[in-house]
């Protein structure tokens, strides 16, 4: 069965601070990582990685994957208040129905 | 990014009632649909995934009987909570995805059952 550990579980930070969000996977045959934002909605997708060593970023946030260990990071650079929210992970498998199975997310609060 | 809704937003309902939420890709085909349940502060799990035009496939532990799925077309999914009682109230959030690119997400329903 796939599955998604991601670390911490909750973090609080002071605006500006750098955090660091981790995941770590066990995936039958694996095809992708994703990262996502939720906040009070549903998630709204952040990154998809596929290939180790490869950063992706957007803006302040950056993601890389390592396939060798079989993780993942998620760095956010000078947090903002707005960057609170539940970040999680997930790993696609190769499947006909290329599910995705979720971590249980972790909690990040900004405050000022 | 494609664009997937739900109606309703979020809904209130007696208990022995149904309940059906819909789900639309707005401007994609999404040849799969999946349905997602999230409890308060746990995680999105995953309770069935649909084809187009076939029937859907569910997770263990998810009665296929009392959470009844249809994908008629390409841009609509259903998803239809049968005689719901307190436990099922809970976040259900849908997605669709086309060819193969990544999962969309809805913006979620919140049923509540009294």
């Amino acid at each position: 069965e796939d599955k998604v550990v991601q670390s911490p579980l909750s973090l609080v930070v002071h605006e500006g601070d750098t955090v660091t969000l981790n995941c770590s996977y066990e995936v039958t045959n694996f095809r992708s990582l994703l990262w996502y934002k939720q906040e009070k909605k549903a998630p709204t997708f952040l990154f998809m990685l596929t290939s180790s060593g490869i950063e992706k970023k957007s803006g302040r946030l950056s993601s890389i994957l390592d396939k060798k260990e079989l993780f993942s990071i998620l760095n956010i650079t000078a947090t903002q208040t707005g960057d609170s929210a539940v970040y999680l992970c997930a790993v696609e498998n190769t499947g006909t129905a290329s599910k995705l199975t979720f971590g249980t997310g972790t909690r990040l609060q900004v405050t000022l | 990014g494609a664009v997937v809704s739900q109606h309703p937003s979020w809904v209130i309902c007696k208990s022995g009632t149904s309940v059906k939420i819909e789900c639309r890709s707005l401007d994609f085909q999404a040849t799969t649909m999946f349905w997602y349940r999230q409890f308060p502060k746990q995680s999105l799990m995953l309770m069935a995934t649909s084809n187009e035009g076939s029937k859907a496939t569910y997770e263990q532990g998810v009665e296929k009987d009392k959470f009844l799925i249809n994908h008629a077309s390409l841009t609509l999914s259903t998803l239809t909570v049968t005689s719901a009682h307190p436990e099922d109230s809970s976040f259900y959030i849908c997605s669709g995805r086309g060819g193969w690119e990544t999962q969309y997400f809805g913006p979620g329903t919140r049923l509540l059952v009294l």
